[in-house]
């Protein structure tokens, strides 16, 4: 059974410093990985999605890698801002799981002014 | 982009009432709808999966007959909590993916918060 794990669970940096958020999943044979975030009481935002066979992805101040072979994906956010203040969870899609996504523990992420 | 509503955003009831969470895809048509329960805190735990025109797949320990799911229409999706319990209150999630839509990607709805008293 696949199981994602996320560290830290929370974070607090001020504004301005780059920051890394870690996801781990234990069954390597993965079909692609995401990254979402979301706000206090609110849905899930897709950030970014890395294919199997892809080892990075990037998307403005957002950069997130993929290592399949050692069961890890990095989230790396640059010039952090007030406004990524957010929930950040990874969700990994096993195949032969009918597109069924295994969600992490989440990085609860404060930017301070 | 692919958009997904769900109605209504928030509900209170009282214990024993049913109540229904309906998910849609506005712009698309979701052969596949997944909900999703979130405890505050805690991260997205899969209920079930429901394709279009056929019964829905339940998560191991979800129960099917409290939690009714019904995929009538490529764009639809309802979610019943009958009979619920103070324990049921939670944000449920849906998500949906299929037609026209990046099969690799789930696009999920802003959710719903059940608060049962």
């Amino acid at each position: 059974k696949q199981e994602v794990t996320q560290i830290p669970a929370a974070l607090s940096v001020p504004e301005g410093e780059n920051l890394v958020l870690n996801c781990s999943f234990t069954d390597s044979a993965i079909y692609n990985l995401q990254w979402f975030r979301q706000d206090p009481g609110k849905g899930l935002t897709s950030l970014l999605l890395i294919q199997s066979s892809q080892r990075e992805q990037t998307s403005g101040r957002l950069n997130a890698s993929l290592d399949k072979s050692s069961g890890r994906s990095t989230l790396y956010i640059a010039a952090s801002q007030p406004g990524d203040s957010a929930t950040y969870l990874c969700a990994v899609r096993t195949p032969g799981t009918a597109s069924k996504l295994t969600f992490g523990t989440g990085t609860r992420l404060q930017v301070t002014l | 982009g692919a958009v997904v509503s769900q109605h209504p955003s928030w509900v209170i009831c009282k214990s024993g009432t049913s109540v229904k969470i309906e998910c849609r895809s506005l712009d698309f048509q979701a052969t596949t709808m997944f909900w999703y329960r979130q405890f505050p805190k805690q991260s997205l735990m899969l209920m079930a999966t429901s394709n279009e025109g056929s019964k829905a797949t339940y998560e191991q320990g979800v129960e099917k007959d409290k939690f009714l799911i019904n995929h009538a229409s490529l764009t639809l999706s309802t979610l019943t909590v009958t009979s619920a319990h103070p324990e049921d209150s939670s944000f449920y999630i849906c998500s949906a993916t299929g037609l026209a839509a990046s099969t690799d990607t789930q696009y999920f709805g802003p959710g719903t918060r059940l608060t049962v008293l």
